[in-house]
């Protein structure tokens, strides 16, 4: 199991670059590196997904090493609704695509 | 955006009571759902996968008498607690992922349904 492993919480203030890494050192080769927000009592909501290297959206940027055994994700300026649980997640590719839920980085952003 | 839809959002219902939950893919065929439950403060926990047009495949340790799952069509699974108990009452969320684009493509989650057993 490709199982992830990340700080369990961390501070920011608005408008600070927030980074969260998480390590998947057993990540197979075929697998994706997903990472989710999620506020009370909603579902988790997609915010970005990488295979290697770079990627970037409207809402963060996921740097993969080349070794894959650990990502970044990156919040640009943090605002006080960015305050939520993020999860860094490697869908079992040989397990139907199922993905496995760690902890979580519990973010919290003060004024 | 793909987007995925659960009801009830929220139930309160007697013990012994049976409760079903539908998890429904608005824009895009699922193939595959899958179905967690949350309690407070803790992570979500994979309960079973749900195959369109067979039968799912639960995780180790639920119960799949208890915890019954449809998956009908390639838009609409179900969720049915049967018999609830107080120990049943969580937050329970689905997910799917588009039929036709691979293993690789995120799963997109609903709201979740909030259950509460008297």
């Amino acid at each position: 199991l490709a199982k992830t492993t990340q700080p369990i919480s961390m501070d920011s203030y608005e408008g600070q670059e927030v980074n969260i890494t998480c390590s998947h050192n057993n990540i197979a080769t075929n697998d994706y590196i997903t990472w989710y927000q999620q506020f009370p009592s909603q579902g988790p909501r997609f915010i970005i997904q990488g295979y290697k290297t770079k990627v970037t959206n409207e809402v963060a940027s996921l740097f993969i090493p080349a070794d894959r055994k650990s990502s970044t994700l990156s919040l640009p300026r943090v605002s006080l609704s960015d305050t939520a649980v993020y999860y860094c997640l490697v869908a079992e590719s040989n397990q139907g695509g199922k993905l496995i839920f760690g902890q979580g980085t519990e973010l919290s952003v003060k004024p | 955006g793909a987007v995925v839809s659960q009801h009830p959002s929220w139930v309160i219902c007697k013990s012994g009571t049976s409760v079903k939950i539908e998890c429904r893919s608005l824009d895009f065929q699922a193939t595959t759902m899958f179905w967690y439950r949350q309690f407070p403060k803790q992570s979500l926990m994979l309960m079973a996968t749900s195959n369109e047009g067979s039968k799912a495949t639960y995780e180790q340790g639920v119960e799949k008498d208890k915890f019954l799952i449809n998956h009908a069509s390639l838009t609409l699974s179900t969720l049915t607690v049967t018999s609830a108990h107080p120990e049943d009452s969580s937050f329970y969320i689905c997910s799917a992922r588009h039929g036709a684009r691979g293993l690789n493509q995120p799963q997109h989650f609903g709201d979740g349904t909030r259950l509460s057993i008297l």
